[in-house]
């Protein structure tokens, strides 16, 4: 079957590092999108990882380890406005799915 | 701004109604899906139509149907409406012409059903 494990919940503090794991099982893996949804809103694009290693961009990385069937999506410099929801999506299979897990939401406190 | 538009932001509808929510996806963009996701939840898949035709659909029943135009429009209709059916309705466009077939999403209608 196909299974997304990612923690429900999360707080860190202003300017602070953290580090949001996400494990997986999927079928026919293609690649690994990390969005962010804030409350009432859609979710936007964050990153994509298709190959191991990490992906850099600005103050949010992404990485992935395809053997381990794990990713984790890192924040630095914590901002109040990175108080959301991040949602781990892995593609799979032929017609390129998107599986979406439950999202772990992410309290920034002064 | 990932230029995909939804209509209507907010609906509220009773039981038994039918609803048609409609999506705009970006110029070129010729693959739709649609979730449905429930508060606290991750968005659930629909179905997605790619060209026109369905090309996908997840674990819902079939009062749920969709339609896809050639202007990069699509429709997403429910028949029979029940309570749980409550739930924001998302939109996500996207091109086969991109290898990562990024998914970018409309800003979601809000369905209650009374």
């Amino acid at each position: 079957g196909q299974n997304i494990d990612q923690p429900t919940e999360m707080t860190a503090t202003e300017g602070a590092i953290v580090q949001i794991n996400c494990t997986y099982q999927t079928s026919g893996f293609n690649g690994l999108f990390w969005y962010q949804q804030h409350a009432g809103e859609a979710p936007t694009f964050l990153s994509y990882n298709v190959l191991d290693g990490l992906e850099e961009k600005g103050r949010f990385s992404s990485f992935l380890s395809r053997s381990k069937g794990y990713s984790y999506l890192l924040l630095k410099e914590l901002q109040m406005k990175d108080s959301a929801s991040y949602l781990c999506a892995p593609q799979a299979g032929n017609n390129r799915k998107l599986i979406w897990g439950l999202g772990t939401s992410l309290a920034v406190n002064p | 701004e990932t230029g995909v538009t939804q209509s209507p932001t907010h609906l509220i509808k009773t039981r038994g109604q039918q609803v048609t929510l409609r999506c705009s996806s970006q110029s070129g963009h010729n693959t739709v899906s649609w979730y449905q996701q429930a508060l606290g939840q991750g968005p659930q898949f629909i179905f997605q139509y790619y060209r026109e035709e369905e090309n996908g659909r997840g674990n819902f029943p079939p009062r749920f149907s969709g339609l896809q135009f050639p202007n990069y429009s699509s429709e997403l209709n429910v028949n029979a409406l029940e309570l749980d059916d409550s739930a924001l309705y998302l939109c996500a466009s996207s091109s086969d012409r991109v290898s990562t077939d990024t998914q970018y999403f409309g800003p979601g209608t809000r369905l209650t059903v009374l």
